[in-house]
């Protein structure tokens, strides 16, 4: 059972115009949670991250948002540029054991 | 300059081989972590490690093996049991509430 879930492969998105990356999640013992950028045959990239205590953090372009009651979080990129287009990848770990999960990705292309 | 570095970049192996995989880091962490990348399935986790001397298989560690003898190294192993072993291995380490940094990638291929 996935217990971080990804829905949408894939995003296309015009440049200058937001970027929406939805994340759900099912455990209810995850409190801390990530977003990372991935290029093709590369490691992934850490972006922003945000704890359960609260529900909104941002860093330049990048701002995530946390629904603890809907088990939700989203990643807002603006203005979207050429270089945002990559697979993005959402996480969550809990406190208790350090196990990081993550979900299966969204490809994001930034249209010209 | 800290960071993490796996080696090789590629690795080939033959049918019924070990293998094993490089994971080093000098950012003083003490989680690591071995994922696996499929097309289409995300990144699976195979074994991660708290602490030295100590792991803990993942959702998908039959057929792989790890040790944790020093807090900067944590190599992993692709037994000869792993049916399915071609894939881009990428190893981690970080401390929760502070980010998990991530090596550039080894690509296994089976021949």
């Amino acid at each position: 059972d996935q217990q971080v879930k990804q829905n949408s492969p894939s995003l296309s998105v015009q440049e200058g115009r937001i970027s929406i990356l939805n994340c759900d999640y099912t455990n209810s013992m995850f409190d801390y949670f990530l977003w990372y950028k991935k290029y093709p045959a590369e490691g992934p990239t850490f972006l922003i991250s945000i704890s359960s205590i609260k529900d909104k953090n941002e860093d330049g372009r990048f701002t995530v948002f946390l629904n603890k009651s809907a088990k939700h979080l989203s990643l807002h990129i603006v203005p979207s540029q050429p270089g945002d287009s990559a697979v993005y990848f959402c996480a969550a770990s809990a406190s208790r054991d350090d196990k990081i999960i993550f979900g299966k990705g969204t490809r994001l292309h930034i249209l010209p | 300059d800290g960071g993490i570095t796996q080696s090789p970049k590629y690795l080939f192996r033959k049918e019924g081989q070990n293998v094993t995989l490089s994971c080093e880091q000098n950012l003083n962490h003490d989680a690591m972590y071995w994922y696996r990348q499929d097309p289409g399935q995300g990144l699976r986790l195979i074994y991660y490690s708290q602490i030295v001397n100590d792991f803990q298989k993942g959702d998908i560690a039959e057929g792989y093996s790890v040790s944790r003898e020093k807090k900067e190294s944590f190599p992993l192993t692709v037994t000869s049991a792993q049916k399915n072993p071609t894939a881009f291995y990428l190893c981690a380490s970080g401390t929760w509430g502070y980010g998990y940094t991530f090596g550039s990638g080894t690509r296994l291929t089976v021949v």
